[in-house]
């Protein structure tokens, strides 16, 4: 079983569409979480992180579930540049990011 | 301010060749980090330092993967006798600690590896 699962997509939604993305992670010990963006032939960027309390930041909401070991991302109003893949990331103090394999996200007119 | 650099952006080379890679985090930052992507997943850990020290290198793959970092900044991954599958994206990051819970880590653009 691998550490992060993710449902690899592709979603396929129009513009102004509202899509989430799931994510699973298996080691109850990690204490972090992210989401990174990533375009097409570019590297990975910190999209936002991942509080217990959950956060929000514009158009973007991402959730922790601790007890269910689920994290969950949620984009409003959906823009074309809202168009890549969206990596899930679990991390320890002291050690490297784990990533799931990514959800890739197209959004057309 | 300048973000993470490596060079070369694109490497090919030949099976049983010798490479490598070369990586300049972010100034200030400690915490140094390999990854490698290949197509259709997401980064893999290789190894990280914190400091001038290999803190864990349990991603690298087999001894034929070494990385260095001997003034604490600069950092190059080696790979002796490339093969085949050694082809992928291989991605450095650096941290301001590794310490931290919450340590944003920043990626420069990545050396394409071709092994032909």
């Amino acid at each position: 079983r691998k550490e992060v699962e993710q449902d690899p997509g592709p979603f396929n939604v129009p513009e102004g569409a509202t899509v989430a993305f799931n994510c699973t992670y298996s080691n109850s010990a990690s204490q972090s979480f992210f989401w990174y963006r990533q375009d097409c032939r570019k590297e990975p960027k910190l999209l936002m992180s991942v509080y217990s309390s959950g956060n929000e930041d514009g158009r973007f909401t991402a959730q922790l579930n601790r007890a269910s070991q689920y994290i969950s991302l949620l984009i409003r109003d959906s823009k074309l540049s809202d168009s890549a893949t969206y990596l899930c990331v679990v991390n320890q103090a002291g050690t490297a990011l784990i990533f799931g394999k990514g959800t890739t996200l197209s959004v057309s007119s | 301010g300048a973000g993470v650099s490596q060079t070369p952006s694109n490497k090919v080379t030949e099976k049983g060749k010798y490479v490598e890679l070369r990586c300049d985090p972010i100034s200030g930052h400690t915490a140094l980090y390999w990854y490698r992507q290949s197509l259709g997943q997401g980064p893999e850990f290789l190894i990280y330092f914190q400091g001038t020290g290999a803190a864990d290198d349990s991603g690298l793959p087999n001894d034929r993967f070494f990385a260095v970092r001997p003034e604490g900044s600069v950092s190059t991954l080696k790979i002796q006798r490339t093969e085949r599958g050694d082809s992928a994206v291989y991605l450095c990051a650096s941290s301001l600690t590794a310490l931290a819970v919450y340590n944003e880590q920043f990626f420069g653009p990545g050396t394409r590896l071709t092994v032909l």
